[in-house]
């Protein structure tokens, strides 16, 4: 069964950096797009980013874009996102998402949650 | 950005109720359209997507149906283990994913 273990997760200053890893397993990881998607406290499901099965084609959600950064490393079957410049709005539960067909997620992991606060 | 609106945001319901929850896009999305269940503490589940296509494993009362901008997803007869959150997602523009602002089935 797939399996997508998210870690990196804790507390952060406004304006400091996080790094998240997403542990995949089960299934042919270098064939597949990746996401990441939050979910604020008390709010709904919003898309991070995206990375193509490659690594060619990257994509961000304009609230990240040019403070975040997706990569793969394919030799380990691990998803990251790379995260500066923190602020209290980034604040949520971090999920990363298998690519089943075009840009829709069969498999998810349970998340980890990132709290960004002085 | 594609906007998604859910209506409606709560609703309640008992076991064995046909369970209907709308999702409008602001443009259309042709039938690029998936539903999620989500429980608190929990990865998220995909049901349908394509619109209307069951994912494998999920039971056969769920369905969904529609096209361009107006969906439904509808839960023939709830079951106790249905009592969650569920979202839409556009992924029409797939460079720009975007979600609906969930609908929770609680228990009436």
């Amino acid at each position: 069964q797939v399996h997508l273990v998210e870690s990196g997760g804790g507390v952060v200053q406004p304006g400091g950096s996080l790094r998240l890893s997403c542990a995949a397993s089960a299934f042919t990881f270098s064939s597949y797009g990746m996401h990441w998607v939050r979910q604020a406290p008390g709010k709904g499901l919003e898309w991070v980013a995206f990375i193509r099965y490659d690594g060619s084609i990257k994509y961000y959600a304009d609230f990240v874009k040019g403070r975040f950064t997706i990569s793969r490393d394919d030799s380990k079957n691990t998803l990251y996102l790379q995260m500066n410049s923190l602020r209290a709005e980034d604040t949520a539960v971090y999920y990363c998402a298998k690519e089943k067909g075009v840009s829709f997620f069969d498999f998810w992991g349970q998340g980890t949650l990132v709290t960004v606060s002085s | 950005d594609i906007q998604m609106t859910q209506s409606p945001s709560t609703l309640s319901a008992s076991v064995g109720d046909r369970v209907t929850i709308t999702c409008r896009a602001s443009q259309s999305t042709s039938s690029w359209l998936a539903w999620y269940q989500h429980k608190p503490g929990k990865a998220p589940k995909l049901l349908i997507y394509k619109a209307s296509s069951l994912e494998s494993g999920v039971p056969s009362r769920f369905s969904g149906s529609g096209s361009g901008t107006e969906f439904t997803l509808t839960i023939s007869s709830l079951q106790p283990d249905d009592f969650a959150t569920y979202y839409c997602q556009q992924y029409k523009n797939y460079s720009r994913l975007t979600f609906g602002g969930g609908t929770k089935v609680e228990i009436k």
